[in-house]
């Protein structure tokens, strides 16, 4: 089954506590993304990949990092968490061709609260 | 900066009602336009895709159209149905970043 899995998807932890949210594709998507999700402001991407080592910033990258060191993972790491980083994570993946990019395919979520 | 406003924010429809949720871009210049779907505590899922050489589409119940001139999208959902009952959201890119609606709540009433 074609899917984009993400990993935790509930997530409790304390401000400063280092943690890594997996996000993995099975349809060999070349672009990757992940975004997150709070009440009144919508989704906002924070990072995306076009391919294996390329990575860029969304518009709010401020305080995450990714690697794309295979084609199917794309990890977001939070180096030291604080609490305005509560939030819904989403990570996406899509096709990309030469008339632009196919749909984008979502994770379930996962959802982070730092203390 | 990309700002994408949707409206109305809520609606609350009967039954069987044909209705249009609208979405609109400060920068016109939308390569592709997406509509989702989110159900409360879900993921998203895919509705349609409006790529940059086409200006709608079209599956089962609904109809997406994209008028690049202005930067503005319409959903059309026909005969309505309790089913239907979700948050509708629209993303488009502009190069390779994605920005997204703040979405439209949808309520259809038995």
């Amino acid at each position: 089954e074609a899917q984009v899995t993400q990993n935790p998807r509930y997530l409790i932890t304390v401000t400063g506590k280092k943690l890594t949210v997996t996000c993995s594709q099975n349809m060999n998507h070349e672009y990757m993304s992940w975004y997150r999700q709070d009440p009144g402001l919508g989704l906002r991407q924070i990072y995306y990949s076009m391919n294996v080592e390329v990575t860029d910033k969304g518009d709010v990258p401020e305080g995450y990092k990714v690697s794309r060191k295979e084609k199917r993972n794309f990890p977001l790491i939070l180096e030291s968490p604080s609490p305005n980083q509560t939030s819904l994570y989403f990570c996406a993946s899509s096709l990309m061709r030469k008339t632009g990019y196919n749909e984008q395919f979502f994770g379930p979520g996962t959802r982070l609260t730092v203390l | 900066k990309q700002e994408v406003t949707q409206i109305p924010a809520a609606l609350s429809v009967p039954e069987g009602e044909n209705l249009v949720l609208n979405c609109s871009f400060t920068d016109s210049a939308i390569y592709n336009l997406q509509w989702f779907r989110q159900d409360p505590g879900k993921g998203l899922t895919s509705l349609l895709l409006i790529q940059s050489s086409q200006r709608e589409q079209t599956s089962g119940r609904l109809n997406a159209s994209l008028d690049k001139s202005s930067g503005r999208s319409t959903l059309y959902i026909a005969a309505s149905q309790p089913g239907d009952s979700a948050t509708y959201l629209c993303a488009g890119n502009t190069g390779n970043q994605f920005y997204f609606g703040t979405g439209t709540s949808l309520t259809v009433i038995p």
